[in-house]
């Protein structure tokens, strides 16, 4: 079965809205999520490392009062894209790091953002 | 810095062929690579993850090498069928964990 879940799978929401998107581990407690992005025929590019109970990593490039990162709990990180605008369309995927030996990174179905 | 690279962008085959993807790296140092799967807007499905130590990885029709050398991985699928057609995505991942993503090729399998 699924091993991280994304809620909403798909959102559309109007230019200067909020839109909060949730990451959830399944299966187990994880300390270290993930946040991408992905451009139509592009990279998936790394947007920031969530550590539970610390403030997140942003990548170079990326605008941390935009893109607003929270993981207040083992099995649950949040991604906030505050006042979205068009060029913020895009699939937001988020991933789970398992250490323990197995060292894995599990994926989430993504969500499509449309900002109108 | 490590990069990665994926060709062909796009490829078209008959059902029933037998077909190669390739990845390259500039940075040999990595400590493993992965082969994914993406269906258009999903997520991503984790096909095979050889570590820098292995050759090569087998699952069912696929088979994934590793020439860490050269810089070089492979995805192999065997008989393909339509229900193959997805963009391909390697990636690798040095000491820490964060993984460096090629762009994909797309991958359409006609009946």
């Amino acid at each position: 079965g699924a091993v991280v879940s994304q809620h909403p799978s798909w959102v559309i929401c109007k230019s200067g809205t909020s839109v909060k998107i949730e990451c959830r581990s399944l299966d187990f407690q994880a300390t270290t999520m993930f946040w991408y992005r992905q451009f139509p025929k592009k990279s998936l590019m790394l947007m920031a490392t969530s550590n539970e109970g610390s403030k997140a990593t942003y990548e170079q490039g990326v605008e941390k009062d935009k893109f607003l990162i929270n993981h207040a709990s083992l099995t649950l990180s949040t991604l906030t894209v505050t006042s979205a605008h068009p060029e913020d369309s895009s699939f937001y995927i988020c991933s789970v790091y398992r250490g323990e030996g197995i060292d894995t990174q599990y994926f989430g179905p993504g969500t499509r953002l449309t900002v109108l | 810095k490590q990069e990665v690279t994926q060709i062909p962008a796009a490829l078209s085959v008959p059902e029933g062929e037998n077909l190669v993807l390739n990845c390259s790296f500039t940075d040999s140092a990595i400590y493993n690579l992965q082969w994914f799967r993406q269906d258009p807007g999903k997520g991503l499905t984790s096909l095979l993850l050889i570590q820098s130590s292995q050759r090569e990885q087998t699952s069912g029709r696929l088979n994934a090498s590793l020439d860490k050398s050269s810089g070089r991985s492979t995805l192999y699928i065997a008989a393909s069928q339509p229900g193959d057609s997805a963009t391909y995505l390697c990636a690798v991942r040095h000491s820490n964990y964060q993984l460096i993503w090629g762009a994909g090729t797309k991958l359409i399998i006609k009946p």
